[in-house]
């Protein structure tokens, strides 16, 4: 059975500090991870990562692969409190294009 | 690009009664679709899967003829509560992936089902 594993599962800081979001995966047929941030609605896409040792950057957050290790990692930097949310990560694989989520981190930015 | 929607946001009904739940892609076609059922502080549970014209793909535990999926479209799949139960009160959520963006599911913004 497909895992998705995040950690931590939450997560407080102060203003302006960097966090970094762990998530480790067992896939069988691995494409892709893909990371999204969930407010109080629906989940927003943030990085779908394929290759390894890539990083990809939008900001002040960034996300890069490890496919050997079977890991990501997803980066803030300079956190806002605007930034406080629940990230999700989750892997697809396979042919019907289902993806497998982890639990979540719950990060919350303090003024 | 890549909006999903989704209607009623809020539903509250009696039990007993059924509800039906539109999600639409609005600047792209959906290839498949996916319906979500979220947990208050737990993450997304996938219900089904379903491709345009064909039946939908259920997932183990959930029942068929309790939770109606149609995907006439390539932008519209609904979920059909039926003969709903305060049991089925939860957020459900959509999303839609397209064929030229591989795994990315574009979420809807979820509906809150309150059945009393």
């Amino acid at each position: 059975e497909d895992k998705v594993v995040q950690s931590p599962l939450s997560l407080v800081v102060h203003e302006g500090d960097t966090v970094t979001l762990n998530c480790s995966y067992e896939v069988t047929n691995f494409r892709s991870l893909l990371w999204y941030k969930q407010e109080k609605k629906a989940p927003t896409f943030l990085f779908m990562l394929t290759s390894s040792g890539i990083e990809k950057k939008s900001g002040r957050l960034s996300s890069i692969l490890d496919k050997k290790e079977l890991f990501s990692i997803l980066n803030i930097t300079a956190t806002q409190t605007g930034d406080s949310a629940v990230y999700l990560c989750a892997v697809g694989g396979g042919s019907n294009y289902k993806l497998t989520f982890g639990k979540g981190t719950l990060l919350t930015v303090n003024p | 690009g890549a909006v999903v929607s989704q209607h009623p946001s809020r539903v509250i009904c009696k039990s007993g009664t059924s509800v039906k739940i539109e999600c639409r892609s609005l600047d792209f076609q959906a290839t498949t679709m996916f319906w979500y059922r979220q947990f208050p502080k737990k993450s997304l549970m996938l219900m089904a899967t379903s491709n345009e014209g064909s039946k939908a793909t259920y997932e183990q535990g959930v029942e068929k003829d309790k939770f109606l999926i149609n995907h006439a479209s390539l932008t519209l799949s609904t979920l059909t509560v039926t003969s709903a139960h305060p049991e089925d009160s939860s957020f459900y959520i959509c999303s839609a992936r397209t064929s030229g963006r591989a795994d990315t599911q574009y979420f809807g913004p979820g509906t809150r089902l309150t059945v009393l």
